[in-house]
Order: C-alpha cells, then sequence, then structure tokens
C-alpha cells in the first residue's frame, strides 16, 4: 500500500542552527500537507503544497514540493526554543502521515 | 470558543469494557475524522465521515466505530476494550473542496485513553 516516509525521525540541534525534516512517498501525491505537534498538543496545520516544484516560506520555515510530487521538505532557518515538535507530514488520498521528526533545540 | 472539542480528555478503564469518546466541531465543516496516535507518536487515520460517505481504513478492528447525529458531530464507540487499544486519539475537522479528499484538518485537543 501506499507509504510516506519521514526523516530523520529525530533531530537535535543547538539554537540558531538550521533544521531539515523529508518527506517520501512511495507514490505521486496530489498534495502534502505539514502539521506541527508540540509535546503534549495536538497537531496543528501549517502548510498545504499542490503544484509540482512548489515552494512555500512562512518567516523562518520553507516548505517545497518535489517536481515529481513524491516528495517534500520542510527546512527551519536558525531554530528558535518555540520550534520544539514534531513535525508531520502527510499526503495521498487515503491521507497517510509520516512518523514524524522530533525537534528538540538546547540553547 | 474551541473549534474542535472531545471528551473526556482522559479516560482509564478495564479490558474489556465498552467506551466512547465524544467530538464536536463548531466550524461548519462536512467531514469529520478519527486519528489514533501511539507510544511512538505514530499518528494513523481510523476514519473519514460526511454526510455521505464513511471511509473506514481497513485495519481497524470492528470494535471501533464512529457514530455522528448531526453534521457537527462525530462519536468514537469502542466495544470490548482490549491493551493495545491505549493510545491517544484524536478527532479533527475539514472542510471538503470539490474531488480533493481533505483539506487543512483542525485537531481536537485528544483524548488519552489507558486500557488497564
Amino acid at each position: 500500500g501506499q507509504q510516506v516516509m519521514q526523516i530523520p525521525q529525530y533531530q537535535h540541534v543547538q539554537e540558531g542552527e538550521d533544521f531539515t525534516t523529508y518527506c517520501n512517498s512511495s507514490t505521486t501525491l496530489s498534495n502534502i500537507q505539514w502539521y506541527k505537534q508540540r509535546p503534549g498538543g495536538h497537531p496543528v496545520f501549517l502548510i498545504q503544497l499542490v503544484k509540482s516544484g512548489e515552494v512555500k516560506k512562512q518567516k523562518r520555515l520553507t516548505f517545497q514540493f518535489g517536481e515529481a510530487k513524491k516528495n517534500s521538505s520542510l527546512h527551519i532557518t536558525a531554530t528558535q526554543t518555540t520550534d520544539v515538535g514534531t513535525y508531520f507530514c502527510a499526503g495521498g488520498t487515503a491521507l497517510i502521515f509520516g512518523k514524524g521528526t522530533t525537534l528538540s533545540v538546547s540553547s | 470558543d474551541t473549534a474542535v472539542s472531545q471528551t473526556p480528555k482522559y479516560l482509564v478503564t478495564q479490558m474489556g469494557n465498552d467506551k466512547s469518546i465524544k467530538c464536536e466541531q463548531n466550524l461548519g465543516h462536512d467531514t469529520m475524522y478519527w486519528y489514533k496516535q501511539d507510544s511512538k507518536k505514530f499518528l494513523k487515520i481510523m476514519f473519514s465521515y460526511n454526510n455521505k460517505e464513511l471511509i473506514i481504513n481497513e485495519t481497524v478492528p470492528n470494535r471501533f466505530s464512529p457514530k455522528s447525529p448531526d453534521k457537527a458531530h462525530l462519536n468514537l464507540h469502542i466495544n470490548s476494550l482490549e491493551l493495545g487499544d491505549s493510545a491517544v486519539y484524536f478527532c479533527a475537522s475539514s472542510q471538503a473542496l470539490g474531488l480533493a479528499f481533505y483539506n487543512e484538518q483542525f485537531f481536537g485537543p485528544g483524548t488519552r485513553l489507558t486500557v488497564l
């Protein structure tokens, strides 16, 4: 069946360093969404990408959708302690979530 | 006002019991979902439901059943609870966009279910 892989599973950075999480699908995706879940919280929608090669920015966050619409990435520039949490990608007609990347940031 | 609310927030029960979790959304969305998040934070969709169609994830045991009294509510009923059902259950809602299966989803705060 359709799978959405996300790497890395965990990432620890020093405050101010950059961070990237990658999402790969076994099949072409019509669109992809990204969510953030703070510790003890619920997933919160960040963005949706629809077009091949699309790039969107939200302040320090940059989201990309691959040309083949089978992969996506989230890049955070100059991480802050407020970026701590688990980042999920989700895609596919069956709404498959990746296993998430848990980001920890030390100051 | 809370957009998507769930009750209870915590639920502790014995194996074999039957329990329900309630979900309400005040966003006027036409589609609601139930997700299970296990201890490893793996988030898996269980059901999606709108006034036309119930889509069930084939891996969900038939002990789980969604019940929707109206468009704003989607409750989750679980029969014969098992240890492996312990998890956090999230309700979510979204507004369907034409042929798109889903749009931005708004999640409830979650219900932590512990089966002893």
